[in-house]
Parts: C-alpha cells; sequence; structure tokens
C-alpha cells in the first residue's frame, strides 16, 4: 500500500540555524507533496507544498525539494526562530483523493 | 480555515457507548476526510467522503462508520467505543477532484475509558 517515511522524529537546532527534515514515498505515480505545521493544540496547516513537475519551491524561510527519481522529499528552514518550533508532516497524494502522511518530526528551536 | 468546525471538541466516554462526532463545512467543499492522530503514527486515514452520499473507507476504518446526507455535514460515528480509539480526531476539506488543498479543522479530542 501506500507509504510515507519520514525522518527524524525529533530535531533540535540552535536559533538562527537551517533546520531539514526528509520524507520517502512509495508510489512513484506521486504528484502532489504538502509540508504541514501542527503546533500544541492546534490543527495542522499547510505551510508550502509542491508538485511533481517542479524540483524546488520557495517561500521566504522555508523550501521544499523533490527527487522524483529517488522519491524522497525535504523540507528546509532557514534562520529558525522560536516560532518554528512545532510539529511538521510531509504528505504524499496517492491519486486524486487522499493524502498519505509520514509520522512526523518535533522541531525544538533552541534559543 | 475554509470555514471547518467540530463538535464536541472533547469528549470522554465509556467503553460500549456509541459516539457521533461531527465536521461542518461552510465552503461547499466536495471532499470531506476523517483521521485521527496518535503519538507516532501521525494522521491516519478512517473514512472520506467525495460527495453526498459517497464514501470510501481509509487504513484504519474497523470499528468507525460515516454518514454524509448534505454537503456541510460529515458524520464520524462509532458505534460501540473502545479503549483503543481513545485519540485526536481531524475533519479535513478539499475543494474538488483537481484541487490539491486539504483544510483542517479544530479536531476533537475523545477519551474512551
Amino acid at each position: 500500500g501506500e507509504n510515507v517515511e519520514q525522518h527524524p522524529s525529533t530535531l533540535s537546532v540552535q536559533e538562527g540555524d537551517s533546520a531539514v527534515i526528509k520524507c520517502t514515498y512509495s508510489d512513484s505515480a506521486s504528484n502532489y507533496f504538502p509540508w504541514y505545521k501542527q503546533e500544541l493544540g492546534k490543527r495542522p496547516q499547510l505551510i508550502i507544498d509542491i508538485r511533481s513537475n517542479v524540483g524546488e519551491k520557495k517561500d521566504q524561510r522555508i523550501a521544499v525539494t523533490l527527487n522524483k527519481t529517488a522519491k524522497h522529499f525535504s523540507l528546509h528552514i532557514t534562520e529558525t526562530q522560536p516560532e518554528d518550533s512545532a510539529v511538521y508532516f510531509c504528505a504524499a497524494h496517492f491519486g486524486n483523493e487522499k493524502l498519505t502522511f509520514g509520522t512526523g518530526t518535533r522541531l525544538t528551536i533552541i534559543p | 480555515d475554509a470555514g471547518i468546525t467540530q463538535s464536541p471538541r472533547h469528549k470522554v466516554t465509556e467503553t460500549g457507548t456509541p459516539v457521533t462526532l461531527r465536521c461542518h463545512q461552510t465552503e461547499n467543499h466536495r471532499y470531506m476526510y476523517w483521521y485521527r492522530q496518535d503519538p507516532g503514527h501521525g494522521l491516519r486515514l478512517i473514512h472520506y467522503s467525495y460527495g453526498v452520499k459517497d464514501t470510501d473507507k481509509g487504513e484504519v476504518s474497523d470499528g468507525y462508520s460515516v454518514s454524509r446526507s448534505k454537503t456541510e455535514d460529515f458524520l464520524l460515528t462509532l458505534e460501540s467505543a473502545t479503549s483503543s480509539q481513545t485519540s485526536v480526531y481531524f475533519c479535513a476539506t478539499k475543494l474538488a477532484v483537481s484541487a490539491d488543498t486539504q483544510y483542517f479543522g479544530p479536531g476533537t479530542r475523545l477519551t474512551v475509558l
């Protein structure tokens, strides 16, 4: 079945440093890869996404890269700030209807 | 947040009792989803709907049923709640099959004693 693996499960970085979270997916037909941020007690919210016809996408301090051949994609956060502390989930679209999520990465920014 | 609300927001119930959670959206989105969130498992799809009266199973559908009689409402029912169904339940919606983004509701924390 569809599978998305996410690493690491926890990540601590010094404020101002960069953070990278990686995901791999199983279905080569997947064509859409969103990243969600979930703060404690809140709903997941989309922060960036990428479609399979694009290799990289940036939005200010966050970027996502996609390697279709290797079936992996990554979230990059630069110049991290305390408000970046949250749980981040990657996901992959299987067919046009469903998303399969990774198991999440708890990012902690150390002041 | 695509005008999504969930009710109740918190519920404590006992094993063996029926429970119904409600998701309501005001955006006329065609697709609606129910996920459960548990530590170490991320978000797992329970059931989803692609239109009024049109539903399909997700990866963890055992013990759950759903109904969608109106575009705006998607109900999740636990016929006989078990302790393993203690979780946080999130509803999500998506505009159409051609759309990508799923928008999440605020979640319902369910505890089964």
